[in-house]
């Protein structure tokens, strides 16, 4: 089965860059690769999504292995309200999504 | 734009009860999907709802189930409650039935069955 692994925890700087690793070694060739992250008591918030290529928006950007194996997740300049539990979530072509069990990010100021 | 929303935002039960949860979702959106996210844990896919039929549904039992209506909004009935159905319970929305959509989410119902 399908699934993604994400190191329980990691600690970061402020206004320093934060890269999220993914490992996900069983991902088809069909999957999109999403970020999620979560606030306590607030629902998921999208982050990115890709599939083969690299992809930026205003919030991170995402690097994927060429063998698509495993992903980074890459925030630019960390602040302290992007502590948040990570989710790097497989995405299957009957809509499931098979999800990691998440890394907290803790920034430091 | 109002984003999604559920209600209610708690609900408390007692074991052999039914739980119903609705949503509504983001203008627009066609694809309702609901998850379960049981405490400390990752979220489990329960149901995807677009165009008002149910196109998909996770590993749960017949209990639970729903129905999204014209207007696209959804519910999600849970029948003859356990205690172990005790979770945060989140409905998303995407634009567009394509699996490369991205899913916006709700704040989520937070279940309590006693």
């Amino acid at each position: 089965d399908a699934k993604t692994t994400q190191p329980n925890s990691m600690e970061s700087n402020e206004e320093e860059p934060v890269h999220l690793p993914c490992n996900h070694s069983t991902i088809s060739g069909t999957d999109y690769i999403h970020w999620y992250r979560q606030l306590p008591s607030q629902g998921p918030e999208y982050v990115i999504h890709g599939l083969t290529s690299n992809v930026n928006n205003r919030m991170a950007s995402l690097a994927i292995a060429e063998d698509r194996k495993s992903s980074t997740l890459i925030l630019h300049r960390a602040t302290l309200r992007d502590a948040a539990v990570y989710y790097c979530i497989l995405r299957k072509p009957n809509y499931q999504l098979i999800w990691g069990a998440g890394t907290k990010l803790i920034i430091k100021p | 734009e109002a984003g999604v929303t559920q209600s209610p935002t708690h609900l408390i039960k007692t074991r052999g009860q039914q739980a119903t949860l609705r949503c509504s979702p983001i203008s627009g959106h066609t694809s309702v999907y609901w998850y379960q996210q049981a405490l400390g844990l990752g979220l489990q896919f329960l149901l995807w709802y677009d165009e008002g039929e149910e196109r998909n549904r996770g590993n749960f039992p017949p209990r639970f189930s729903g129905r999204q209506f014209p207007n696209y909004s959804s519910e999600l009935n849970v029948n003859a409650l356990e205690l172990e159905d005790s979770a945060l319970y989140l409905c998303a929305s995407s634009p567009r039935a394509g699996y490369g959509e991205t899913q916006y989410f709700g704040p989520g119902t937070r279940l309590l069955v006693l």
